[in-house]
């Protein structure tokens, strides 16, 4: 089935530790994105990446990295410089058409818990 | 920088009702807007998308219009079901960024 697969779907770490979130997409979609989801705050850019080998930072990247070295992947890898990085992430992807989003497609999120 | 809006932030109705989920945006040079569902613990759906030059779109029960100039758009859901219950969150895209989202209106339809 076509579709987003994110992985771990639940994810525990101890402070001062990095830990990258998987995300692939076999839509054959161009753009790609990393959200971030907290209670009451609704969805944050974290990373976008429009092409591979290029990504732009989001509004709340510091203390994210992320690369895009294949269109179907794009890892995510919060460090231990996220000060409060204990949230919901959402991996997304859609087609381009110029400027123009087309429609999102979303993974089913993974959830990373700080100890 | 463009903002998004949604109003109420939660609303109840009883089974069967018609009711309308709002959405404004500040900026209105926008590409297209897009609905979404999102169930507890989940990823999101996509519902509809309505295109700049586009008024409204229909899916099933559900139908989305759009007033650019105003900088608002609804999502009017028909005869709705307990199944209707989730967060629905609309989502506006500008050129060269990714899409902007509101915080989202959760709903609760009861039997």
């Amino acid at each position: 089935d076509g579709g987003i697969t994110q992985s771990p779907k639940y994810l525990f770490r101890k402070e001062g530790q990095n830990v990258t979130l998987s995300c692939e997409q076999n839509l054959n979609h161009d753009a790609m994105y990393w959200y971030r989801q907290d209670p009451g705050q609704g969805l944050r850019l974290i990373y976008y990446s429009q092409i591979v080998n290029d990504f732009q930072k989001g509004d709340i990247a510091e203390g994210y990295s992320v690369s895009r070295e294949k269109k179907e992947s794009f890892p995510l890898t919060v460090t231990s410089a996220q000060k409060n990085p204990t949230a919901f992430y959402l991996c997304a992807s859609s087609t381009l058409a110029g400027r123009n989003t087309g429609e999102l497609f979303f993974g089913e999120g993974s959830r990373l818990t700080v100890l | 920088k463009q903002e998004v809006t949604q109003i109420p932030a939660a609303l109840s109705v009883p089974e069967g009702e018609n009711l309308v989920l709002n959405c404004s945006f500040t900026d209105s040079a926008i590409y297209n807007l897009q609905w979404f569902r999102q169930d507890p613990g989940k990823g999101l759906t996509s519902l509809l998308l309505i295109q700049s030059s586009q008024r409204e779109q229909t899916s099933g029960r559900l139908n989305a219009s759009l007033d650019k100039s105003s900088g608002r758009s609804t999502l009017y859901i028909a005869a709705s079901q307990p199944g209707d219950s989730a967060t629905y969150l609309c989502a506006v895209n500008q050129a060269g960024t990714a899409l902007i989202f509101g915080k989202g209106t959760t709903l609760s339809v009861s039997s």
